[in-house]
């Protein structure tokens, strides 16, 4: 059975950073990309960017090129995000998402980790 | 960025009432088009890929289909456990871009 397992809540200080981690199991790590998306309080899905466990690759939409670093240690089958420089509007869950290699969908999700900016 | 308009925003409707949910692409994606179910305090879970296919374990009652730059989500009979947000996403070019979600209630 395929399962992402995300770290647990975090709290953060303006101008600080977190790191969250995704753990992955029941398939192999290597095999396919690891996405991250954001979702802002009772708002829609944005996409943060992918990385390629297997290389190291990675691609981030435009407006997160400076907020997030994907990282990825194939010993442990773990992704991480961090977010740096944090502010308001990084208070958001953060959701890990597998996808194929050969096509943008997300086929699992991990459970999400609430991040809360606050002074 | 490829624009994905999702429509209705909200929608209440009966069980087993027909339900359709559509996005309207901002160019040409081809099948590239994934649909996705959000419960309450839940992470998205995949049901259509490939604007058509369906995922695995996702009941029948759900399809998807396209008519040029538009898809559709429809769910045939409502039943109690579809209710939740749903969110259209285009896998043609990055970055993946998502519809603005449809939140579907019962009447």
């Amino acid at each position: 059975e395929v399962q992402l397992q995300q770290s647990g809540p975090e709290v953060g200080r303006p101008g600080s950073s977190v790191k969250i981690s995704c753990k992955a199991s029941g398939y192999t790590f290597t095999d396919y990309v690891m996405n991250w998306v954001k979702q802002s309080p009772g708002q829609g899905l944005e996409w943060i960017g992918w990385i390629d466990p297997e290389y190291g690759s990675t691609d981030y939409a435009e407006k997160f090129k400076k907020k997030a670093t994907l990282t990825a240690d194939t010993s442990s089958s773990t992704a991480y995000i961090q977010l740096s420089s944090l502010t308001s509007e990084d208070t958001a869950t953060y959701f890990c998402a597998r996808g194929p290699i050969y096509n943008n969908f997300f086929d699992y999700w991990g459970q999400g980790v609430m991040v809360t900016v606050s002074s | 960025d490829i624009q994905m308009t999702q429509s209705p925003a909200s929608l209440s409707a009966s069980l087993e009432e027909i339900v359709t949910i559509t996005c309207q692409a901002s160019q040409d994606i081809g099948n590239w088009l994934a649909w996705y179910q959000q419960k309450p305090g839940k992470s998205p879970q995949l049901l259509i890929y490939d604007a058509t296919s369906l995922a695995d374990g996702v009941p029948s009652r759900f399809s998807g289909s396209r008519s040029g730059t538009q898809y559709s989500l429809k769910i045939s009979r409502l039943q109690v456990e579809d209710i939740g947000s749903y969110y259209c996403q285009q896998a043609h070019s990055n970055p993946p871009t998502f519809g603005g979600g449809t939140k579907l209630e019962l009447k």
